[in-house]
């Protein structure tokens, strides 16, 4: 079956660079989250986007943006990127609607490494 | 935040042992879920229990939730060395499009 697919699975940027990181919902869901797991932490809630609309802001950055395209697909923006960025980025994907957060399905995650 | 804490935060058992791992929130939940999450993997939903539910199984998993006290408890039962992994509690409250993430407990499961 398919499942969620993130890209780039690594990165290295340095300080003050740009990434940028891709995700593929599984077909016909139409949530889709983005989570920033640092080392030995516990996923942490960025955005999420239900029917390509903005849902919900996490502790999102300012420097971060992110949005959902009309395939579905989401990319989350990040700029003048800082050492504290570096940790593994999720993306999730559900067929929860707005009022209800139902199973999530995630991708492997993105590593970024800021150096 | 929304979530407390899980506890324990590390958990040591032997093969055929059962594991315990609970968890706790801080508001009214409409559900509860727990994930599963290797080293550097993606986390993988194990088990769904909504806030009008009390008990709810699923193979060698049983999940309670008792809404009065605001805690959930996961129980692995004749764990394996598969086993081995991070266990995450998360919940969905109220109008919120999101799932918010306890802290975790890290199972290794010996043989």
């Amino acid at each position: 079956a398919a499942g969620v697919i993130q890209s780039p699975r690594h990165l290295i940027k340095e300080k003050r660079e740009t990434a940028t990181l891709k995700c593929y919902p599984i077909p016909r869901h139409d949530t889709v989250y983005w989570y920033q797991q640092g080392p030995g932490q516990d996923p942490q809630f960025l955005i999420s986007f239900y029917e390509k609309m903005q849902s919900d802001k996490g502790s999102i950055p300012d420097r971060f943006s992110a949005q959902q395209f009309s395939d579905y697909h989401s990319e989350l923006n990040m700029s003048s990127l800082e050492l504290g960025d570096s940790a593994l980025y999720f993306c999730a994907s559900s067929t929860g609607s707005r009022e209800n957060t139902g199973e999530l399905f995630f991708g492997e995650g993105s590593r970024l490494t800021v150096l | 935040s929304q979530q407390g804490e899980e506890d324990p935060q590390a958990l040591s058992i032997q093969e055929g042992e059962n594991a315990t791992m609970n968890c706790s929130y801080k508001t009214s939940i409409n559900n509860l879920q727990w994930y599963r999450q290797n080293s550097g993997r993606g986390l993988v939903h194990l088990i769904l229990i909504r806030s009008n539910e009390r008990e709810k199984h699923s193979g060698r998993l049983r999940v309670t939730l008792d809404t009065s006290k605001k805690s959930s408890s996961l129980l692995i039962t004749a764990s394996r060395a598969a086993d081995t992994a991070s266990y995450f509690c998360a919940t969905d409250w109220g109008t919120a499009s999101k799932l918010t993430f306890g802290t975790g407990t890290r199972l290794q499961v010996t043989l």
